[in-house]
């Protein structure tokens, strides 16, 4: 009953190396999500795709990049990992409004950034 | 730009007895969500709501959605210890102008822990 899996639940990473966070989704969602959770923060969009290869900025792009050559898998590139970028990266994938209701969320990676 | 706020962000209660955790958000939205997450897990899905008025139980847990206040809050009733997590709210809003990618803008969270 897998619906959105994160490729890795734990991270370490040290600085300047550049970090690949995979998402994939077995529910043809044509819309997918990456936010970064921090304590006392809440939940905060980085980017968005509502289709492959299309791709939007969220409200905290800086620092990262996306992919989605495949419609089922959305990946987040951080191209040179800092140490503020040490958080938890939840992905979550949804259909259109019209569609459905339900937005799915992956696991989580928790990332540290030595 | 839809903003969120969640209050209390953390709420220390007693068994047994009864809270409210509200939710402000500031520009229109036409669906709210609530989630619960334990520690270390990801976000578990409470409550849609879609129209004014919407009111969703689940066991000690009741949701309501008032458009007009732009607010929706959750009530725990009798509360246990198994409810202790944070608890999220999250409106949604239209990111893309070009029509149907609608992205969630979250409260901070409200950490609950329920003592004995």
């Amino acid at each position: 009953d897998v619906k959105v899996t994160q490729s890795s639940r734990y991270l370490v990473k040290r600085t300047g190396e550049k970090v690949f966070l995979e998402c994939v989704q077995d529910m043809d969602h044509e819309n997918m999500f990456w936010y970064r959770q921090d304590p006392g923060l809440g939940l905060r969009l980085i980017y968005f795709s509502y289709d492959v290869k299309m791709k939007e900025k969220g409200d905290i792009p800086e620092g990262y990049s996306v992919s989605r050559e495949k419609k089922e898998r959305f990946s987040l590139i951080l191209e040179s990992a800092s140490t503020n970028q040490t958080s938890m990266y939840l992905c979550a994938s949804s259909f259109p409004r019209e569609t459905d209701l339900s937005w799915y969320f992956g696991p989580g990676t928790r990332l540290t950034v030595l | 730009e839809l903003k969120v706020e969640q209050n209390p962000l953390f709420l220390s209660m007693q068994e047994g007895k009864n809270y409210t955790i509200y939710c402000n958000y500031s520009t229109t939205s036409d669906r709210l969500y609530w989630y619960r997450q334990d520690p270390g897990k990801s976000l578990e899905s409470l409550f849609v709501l879609l129209s004014n008025g919407a009111v969703k139980q689940e066991g000690r847990l009741m949701a309501s959605l008032d458009t007009k206040a732009r607010l929706s809050t959750l009530h725990i009733t009798a509360a246990v210890h198994d409810l202790s997590a944070t608890y999220f709210c999250a409106a949604l809003f239209v990111m893309y102008s070009g029509g149907g990618a609608d992205g969630l803008t979250f409260g901070k969270g409200t950490h609950l822990i329920i003592q004995p």
